[in-house]
């Protein structure tokens, strides 16, 4: 059974640091593994696809990479800033067409 | 293009009563999944549907819980009765049929709370 992990589960650091969110996950055979962003009270904003056969995607400040062989992802935030705060979730899939196993998340707070 | 679609956004009914929430997935997405997320904790998988049938439904409490998706679009999600326990936001999410990109997009969620 799959089962995912995220290091830390909260973090708190000044505005303009970069900073590291960590996914762990315990079976490698997946598909691809997601990153989703989660402001209270609302839904999930998909971040970044990343394909099994794939080392890292970057979207603007974000960069995440996947290591399939070790299970682990991490996401890459750059220049943090307030707006960032929020609740970052990693997912991961096994097969194509089969739902996601979501990781806890971390609480992530960027302070002015 | 208009993203997942869900409502009521909030919901607070006793306990014992029945709830129905409404989703409605991006056009084109054949997959559709339903999940529970319970405050502090990742979302879990109540149900997924592959166009109008069910693909894996393994962790839905089916004593209390039912979901269908009418015509492989639409989709909604009962809990009759419910139970204080099942004070969560409901997410739904629906992905495209091909491969290789299979991204998934949620909806905003109908927070339900039983009092």
């Amino acid at each position: 059974k799959q089962e995912v992990t995220q290091i830390p589960a909260a973090l708190s650091v000044p505005e303009g640091e970069n900073l590291v969110l960590n996914c762990s996950f315990t079976d490698s055979a997946i598909y691809n593994l997601q990153w989703f962003r989660q402001d209270p009270g609302k839904g999930l904003t998909s971040l970044l696809l990343i394909q099994s056969s794939q080392r890292e995607q970057t979207s603007g400040r974000l960069n995440a990479s996947l290591d399939k062989s070790s299970g682990r992802s991490t996401l890459y935030i750059a220049a943090s800033q307030p707006g960032d705060s929020a609740t970052y979730l990693c997912a991961v899939r096994r097969n194509y067409g089969q739902n996601f196993v979501f990781g806890p998340g971390t609480r992530l707070s960027v302070l002015p | 293009e208009a993203g997942v679609a869900q409502s009521p956004r909030y919901k607070i009914i006793e306990k014992r009563q029945s709830v129905a929430f409404w989703c409605n997935p991006i056009s084109g997405h054949a997959t559709l999944y339903w999940y529970q997320q319970i405050l502090g904790q990742g979302p879990k998988l109540l149900i997924q549907f592959q166009n109008n049938g069910v693909v894996d439904d393994s962790q839905l409490p089916k004593d209390r819980f039912s979901a269908e998706r009418l015509k492989g679009v639409d989709s909604t999600l009962k809990i009759q009765p419910a139970k204080l326990e099942d004070s969560a936001v409901y997410l739904c999410a629906s992905s495209g049929p091909g491969r290789p990109n299979t991204e998934a997009f949620f909806g905003q969620g109908t927070r339900l709370t039983v009092v």
